[in-house]
């Protein structure tokens, strides 16, 4: 079974301070995303890596930074915390072969910014 | 441009009944690929099943089932004999299989809300 885990279940920050949420999967696959998660929005890629050191913007980069230094971690970092950032984050990993393009997630961290 | 409509916001029924999840894709594309995820309260998707866009044969796993047309653009999920356990939040998807298979990005559709009473 594939197994991708995130550090945190529940998070609580207070605005400015930078956060550190980790993902780390263990089917050795290539590439690793990070989602945000909000009520009527639904879900949002803010990055993805397709390799170690690789990272692309996803669509609501802003704000967020990426570090993949281990294949099998991938680390979605918040700068300065905002209110605006108070979310559901969601990891999800998937192999690098061709047809294999289905995605498996962690439990996801409910991170709440006051 | 890739998108997926899911016009059921919440649905709710009685358990034992049957019930089908609506889901009608856009793409461009020749080659693509339809999912379907199941979000339990525990928030954590779990995926349900990967269908290719040559691939139009109906598939049943226990009491699910999945009807895939590409005349209408639709991939419909069907629960039969539904039971409390699969009140969740049911998410469509597709991905195109672009030449960088790497950079092949699932887009996700709104989600439909399934409640099963008892």
């Amino acid at each position: 079974d594939v197994k991708v885990t995130q550090s945190s279940r529940y998070l609580v920050k207070r605005t400015g301070e930078k956060v550190f949420l980790e993902c780390v999967q263990d089917m050795d696959h290539e590439n690793m995303f990070w989602y945000r998660q909000d009520p009527g929005l639904g879900l949002r890629l803010i990055y993805f890596s397709y390799d170690v050191k690789m990272k692309e913007k996803g669509d609501i980069p802003e704000g967020y930074s990426v570090s993949r230094e281990k294949k099998e971690r991938f680390s979605l970092i918040l700068e300065s915390a905002s209110t605006n950032q108070t979310s559901m984050y969601l990891c999800a990993s998937r192999p690098g072969s061709a047809g294999r393009y289905e995605q498996y997630f962690g439990p996801g961290t409910r991170l709440t910014v006051t | 441009a890739q998108k997926v409509t899911q016009a059921q916001t919440e649905i709710s029924v009685v358990e034992k009944e049957d019930v089908t999840l609506d889901c009608v894709y856009e793409t461009r594309d020749t080659t693509y690929y339809l999912f379907w995820y199941k979000q339990p309260p525990s928030g954590e998707l779990v995926f349900l099943i990967r269908r290719n866009s040559f691939d139009e044969q109906n598939e049943i796993s226990g009491r699910y089932s999945w009807n895939f047309q590409k005349s209408t653009s639709s991939f419909n999920f069907t629960i039969t004999a539904s039971q409390v356990v699969d009140s969740a939040v049911y998410f469509c998807a597709l991905s195109e299989a672009s030449g960088y298979s790497s950079a092949s990005k699932i887009i996700f559709g709104s989600g439909t809300r399934l409640s099963i009473r008892p």
